[in-house]
């Protein structure tokens, strides 16, 4: 079946404790990309990936870390967690980039409290 | 001025009916187009996506995009009570970069 993962699913942490919500993609995309979802604030881009060893930033990037070793794999790295990071995590991911980017397919969520 | 503008509704229509969804963009070079539908406590599901200029139809939606307005608007025939769910615009902007930008999302109500 042709999905996105991510884990964990859920995640209580505190405060600088760094941590790592990993994503995978079995349908060998090239465009990979994390969200966070605040409400009010909708859906915002955190970083993308145009493929392996590339990546840019979103339009929320502080605090954030990523990382494309594999095209299958895009973790995303949380290196001192703060409360203002509690969200709903999705990852993302695109056949290809440019101007299809945004034909994606999303995993279902990680919802992450940082007390 | 947000990038992308979505009313956030709830709007509300009667079953058979068409629901009219509209999105605003700020940016004039903005190149591709898409609608996603996004059910309570679940991940967005594309369903639209548009990138010239002109309406595009699968099946009970369709999608209409004018650049030179600046909207992209997605209509549902025959609503459904399964087609309540939020539903989000995203937008590419110009410049060469790859950034999905979203608006916040209209919330559809279908009343049996």
């Amino acid at each position: 079946e042709a999905q996105v993962t991510q884990n964990p699913r859920y995640l209580i942490t505190v405060t600088g404790k760094k941590l790592t919500v990993t994503c995978s993609q079995n349908m060998n995309h090239e465009y990979m990309s994390w969200y966070r979802q605040d409400p009010g604030l909708g859906l915002r881009q955190i970083y993308y990936s145009m493929n392996v060893e590339v990546t840019d930033k979103g339009d929320v990037p502080e605090g954030y870390k990523v990382s494309r070793k594999e095209k299958r794999n895009f973790p995303l790295i949380l290196e001192s967690p703060s409360p203002n990071q509690t969200s709903l995590y999705f990852c993302a991911s695109s056949p290809t980039g440019g101007g299809r980017a945004g034909e994606q397919y999303f995993g279902p969520g990680t919802r992450l409290t940082v007390t | 001025q947000k990038e992308v503008e979505q009313n956030s509704g709830p709007l509300s229509v009667p079953e058979g009916a068409i629901a009219s969804l509209n999105c605003t963009y700020s940016d004039r070079g903005s190149q591709s187009f898409f609608w996603y539908r996004q059910y309570s406590g679940k991940s967005p599901e594309l369903i639209m996506f548009i990138y010239s200029n002109g309406d595009k139809e699968d099946g009970r939606f369709t999608a209409q995009l004018n650049k030179a307005s600046q909207y992209v608007s997605l209509l549902i025939r025959d609503s459904q009570p399964s087609d309540s769910a939020t539903y989000l615009c995203a937008v590419i902007r110009s410049g060469g970069y790859q950034k999905v930008t979203f608006g916040t999302g209209t919330k559809l109500q279908v009343i049996p």
